[in-house]
């Protein structure tokens, strides 16, 4: 089965810190981009940020830019998303998701479950 | 950066009827436009990439049609699952993805 499982949300004081994981199986994680998208709450979805087959190279929102880092281990077929500085309007459900690649297409499947951040003191 | 506009950001139908949503983009993006449905609490399902082309497992019902700056979902004759927000996403070529704002699809 193709999946996505994230984890490390959680509930962080604004200025703090927080690393977030996903793990993919059932697919050849280490030959797709990968990005981070999120979801404030009642609201619509945001690219966050996203990096190559061999992280090399990494692109951000201009929102996050400067505070998060994405990064991955295709050893352990995993994504990560260190985040600081984080603000209350980093709220959100943050999902990671694979590029689907084909072309000139850039289409986000599979989609993790999510994980739900919450920056409030 | 490229802005991709939803329309109507609701709409009401009933089981059985067409509905047709809107998706403009701020300039051309040819076809590389993706459509998908996400139903509260859970994470986005994609139905439609490269404007047209139907993912594997979505039902025939759903279509996607369009180039350049305007393009539409449609989904001929509503099933109770279908109740639920749409949005739109495109790439522009440099690692930058847009989303719609969504159209919440909610039963008459």
């Amino acid at each position: 089965e193709v999946q996505l499982v994230e984890s490390g949300g959680g509930l962080v004081q604004p200025g703090g810190s927080l690393r977030l994981s996903c793990v993919g199986s059932g697919f050849a994680f280490s030959t797709y981009w990968m990005s981070w998208v999120r979801q404030a709450p009642g609201r619509g979805l945001e690219w966050v940020a996203n990096l190559n087959q061999d992280g090399g190279d990494k692109y951000y929102d201009d929102s996050v830019r400067g505070r998060f880092t994405i990064s991955r281990d295709n050893a352990k077929n995993s994504l990560y998303l260190e985040m600081n500085s984080l603000r209350a309007d980093d709220t959100a459900v943050y999902y990671c998701a694979t590029d689907r690649g084909d072309g000139g297409s850039h289409q986000f499947d599979p989609w993790g479950q999510g994980t739900l951040v919450t920056v409030s003191s | 950066d490229i802005q991709m506009t939803q329309s109507p950001s609701s709409l009401s139908a009933s089981v059985g009827d067409r509905v047709t949503i809107t998706c403009r983009a701020s300039q051309s993006i040819s076809i590389w436009l993706a459509w998908y449905q996400q139903k509260p609490g859970k994470a986005p399902r994609l139905l439609i990439y490269k404007a047209s082309s139907l993912e594997s497992g979505v039902p025939s019902r759903f279509s996607g049609s369009g180039s350049g700056t305007e393009f539409t979902l449609t989904i001929r004759s509503l099933q109770p699952d279908d109740f639920a927000t749409y949005y739109c996403q495109q790439y522009n070529g440099f690692s930058r993805y847009t989303f719609g704002q969504g159209t919440k699809l909610e039963i008459k």
